[in-house]
């Protein structure tokens, strides 16, 4: 069964820096690119970086780059968003998705809220 | 970016009734290799979000044949027959053909 569990979220102030991470399993991780996927607070799904199946590449959206940076560490089949300078707007659920040009597995989520 | 533009924005049905919901794109889909990378996804009340159909028209592993997607180029549906409790919830189609991959607003359904 595949799983993905997210960590890593809590409240952070304004400029301040977070790292999350993500735990899989039940699938062979170095496999599949994989991504991160936020939701603000009632609000709908935003696709935020995503990571090739070695971490030589990574993509980004607009309002993240150069102040995120997505990883991931196939021995331990684990993925990782280091997000620094954070601002209100990135306060949001954080999940941690494998990817295949569509979302098939999605973590529990983790939730963080960026706030003075 | 590729704007997904969703409606209705919620509908309500009767269990049993059948809905359907459109999802359009404001460039082509179909990506280099020839695939069209539309998906589906559910969101019920306080849960992650869930594959329902990718590639316009392939259920996910698991999914009832009661969803079905159909579509091309930048116009896309989603069709729920029998509607049942379970299929309640917020319904996004998505793009996987270009980055930024892109969602659209989302449609809730709720029971009539």
């Amino acid at each position: 069964e595949v799983q993905l569990v997210e960590s890593g979220g809590g409240l952070v102030q304004p400029g301040r820096s977070l790292k999350l991470s993500c735990a899989a399993s039940g699938f062979t991780f170095s496999d599949y690119y994989m991504a991160w996927v936020r939701q603000a607070p009632t609000k709908g799904l935003e696709w935020v970086a995503s990571i090739s199946y070695d971490g030589g590449s990574t993509y980004y959206r607009d309002s993240v780059k150069g102040r995120f940076t997505i990883s991931r560490d196939n021995a331990k089949s684990s993925l990782y968003l280091q997000m620094d300078s954070l601002r209100s707007e990135d306060t949001a659920t954080y999940y941690c998705t494998r990817r295949q040009n569509w979302f098939a597995y999605w973590g529990q989520g983790t939730l963080v809220t960026v706030s003075s | 970016d590729v704007v997904m533009t969703q409606t209705p924005v919620s509908m309500s049905v009767s269990l049993g009734g059948q809905v359907s919901i459109s999802c359009r794109s404001s460039q082509s889909l179909v990506h280099n290799n020839g695939n069209t990378y539309l998906s589906w996804y559910i969101q019920k009340p306080s849960q992650s979000p869930q594959l329902l159909i990718y590639k316009v028209s392939n259920r996910f592993s698991g999914i009832s044949d009661r969803f079905s997607g159909s579509g091309s180029g930048t116009d896309f549906t989603l069709k729920i027959s029998r509607v049942e409790p379970d299929d309640l919830g917020v319904y996004y189609c998505g793009q996987g053909t270009q980055y930024p991959y892109t969602f659209g607003a989302g449609t809730k359904l709720e029971l009539k």
